[in-house]
């Protein structure tokens, strides 16, 4: 069966550090992958999604990156934190679902980074 | 950019009670979704519908895909305490997505269960 694992869980950083957040899918190859973002709770934004190894596009202007260096790696950065990168990020990977023209979205177990 | 309109915003019912909740788009989707978020902890998968009309159920739950293909449905029956959570509808829409698996996601659901 497929998985998913994201790390850290947690994650303090003052502002200006740099960050990585890593995921990794087990049990699937050639998955699409993607990173999201949750603030408050509510409100899924997808940030990167790749679509194969080096393939990454970007959903919205911010002061993250992403990178897919492996094919089930995935791997969102910063340089310089700031205040507003603050949130929840969600890993996650999909398929597409068979007979079915649409994807099943599966979600990691979220890391939750506070910038002080 | 699209959007999914997901009512009721926040619920607070009696254990015991039905819930019904429900996502509309102003376009046509190939996919429905609907996934429950624990406080802390990533969404997890409940439901996933394909065909227009199709209707599935997992346990209590019971998910209908819109025979317009542009709403979906949830309903949780005899609700228990630990139903308690944020309920998030997603679609991929027919045009625009291609093989990206691009959802677009319902701004949540959130369900209280008094004992």
């Amino acid at each position: 069966s497929q998985t998913i694992h994201q790390w850290p869980a947690t994650l303090v950083q003052p502002v200006g550090s740099p960050l990585s957040l890593e995921c990794t899918v087990e049990g699937t190859s050639n998955p699409n992958l993607y990173w999201y973002r949750q603030a408050a709770g509510r409100g899924l934004q997808l940030l990167f999604y790749s679509v194969g190894i080096g393939q990454i596009s970007s959903e919205v202007p911010q002061n993250l990156s992403a990178s897919r260096p492996q094919d089930r790696q995935f791997i969102l950065s910063s340089k310089k934190l700031l205040l507003s990168d603050s949130g929840f990020y969600l890993c996650a990977w999909s398929v597409l679902s068979p007979g079915s023209s649409g994807n099943t979205i599966y979600f990691g177990e979220g890391s939750w980074l506070t910038v002080v | 950019g699209q959007q999914l309109n997901q009512s009721p915003q926040s619920m607070f019912i009696q254990e015991g009670e039905d819930v019904s909740m429900n996502c509309t788009s102003s376009s046509i989707f190939n996919t429905w979704l609907w996934y429950k978020q624990d406080p802390g902890e990533g969404p997890v998968l409940l439901i996933a519908l394909y065909k227009a009309g199709e209707l599935t159920s997992n346990g209590r739950l019971t998910a209908q895909f819109g025979i317009t293909r542009k709403d979906s449905f949830l309903n949780i029956s005899a609700s228990i305490p630990s139903d308690v959570g944020i309920y998030f509808c997603a679609g991929q829409p027919r045009r625009g997505s291609g093989n990206t698996g691009k959802l677009i996601f319902g701004q949540g659901t959130t369900l209280q269960v008094k004992p």
